[in-house]
């Protein structure tokens, strides 16, 4: 069945380094893909997204390409912030008749001074 | 922005109680979804629904009941709880069936079962 692997559970960074989230995903079907970011103590909610195969997809700082070759959605950051510490979630849309978001495990950012 | 509202917050309850989690959203969107998050496994899905009256089974739905009642209401009902159900429970909702259609979430409820 359809699947999403997120490989890192908790990435630590300072201040002003890249970043870098990976994902790859499974699917039979046509792929559309999200990332979502949860704050402490709030609702995750979406940061960006994309269904174009080889496009850069941009908000807030971060930004991901997905690409169906190889079958990822890695989400990028060229210099992290105190304030992006957060949950970050890769979903997969699961378009099988019944409308689903497939979530993966998720990767714990935690920004240092 | 569309609002999706969780109560109750916090809720904490025996082995065997009985458990009631409700969601309304007033957006009018038609989906709404019921998922835990647990360390590790990221959020999973319990029951989802497309409308009034509609029950649509999720990934992990074994010891949990869900009723939809209006557009707006979403419940999710647990007759015998157990510590493995633990967990953070979250509410969502969406808008017709869209491929790429986002999710808006609630704040979630905690719910730890002694």
């Amino acid at each position: 069945g359809d699947s999403v692997t997120q490989t890192e559970g908790l990435v630590t960074l300072t201040k002003g380094l890249p970043v870098m989230l990976n994902c790859t995903y499974q699917t039979t079907y046509s792929p559309f893909l999200f990332w979502y970011v949860q704050h402490l103590n709030e609702a995750p909610k979406l940061l960006l997204k994309s269904s174009t195969d080889n496009k850069r997809t941009e908000h807030q700082g971060f930004y991901a390409t997905l690409h169906k070759s190889s079958s990822s959605f890695h989400l990028q950051k060229s210099s992290v912030q105190l304030s992006d510490s957060a949950l970050y979630f890769c979903a997969l849309n699961q378009s099988s008749g019944s409308w689903q978001l497939i979530f993966g495990s998720g990767t714990q950012l935690t920004v240092m001074p | 922005e569309a609002a999706v509202t969780q109560s109750p917050r916090n809720k904490v309850t025996v082995t065997g109680g009985n458990v009631t989690l409700s969601c309304r959203q007033t957006n009018s969107h038609n989906y709404m979804y019921w998922y835990r998050q647990d360390t590790g496994h990221g959020l999973r899905l319990i029951h989802y629904s497309y409308g009034a009256g509609n029950l649509q089974i999720g990934d992990v739905p074994d010891g949990y009941k869900a009723t939809r009642t209006t557009q707006e209401d979403f419940f999710l009902l647990l007759e015998l709880a157990s510590p493995s159900q633990t967990s953070l429970y979250f509410c969502a909702s969406s808008d017709i069936i869209i491929s790429n259609e986002r999710l808006f979430f609630g704040h979630g409820t905690k719910l730890s079962v002694l």
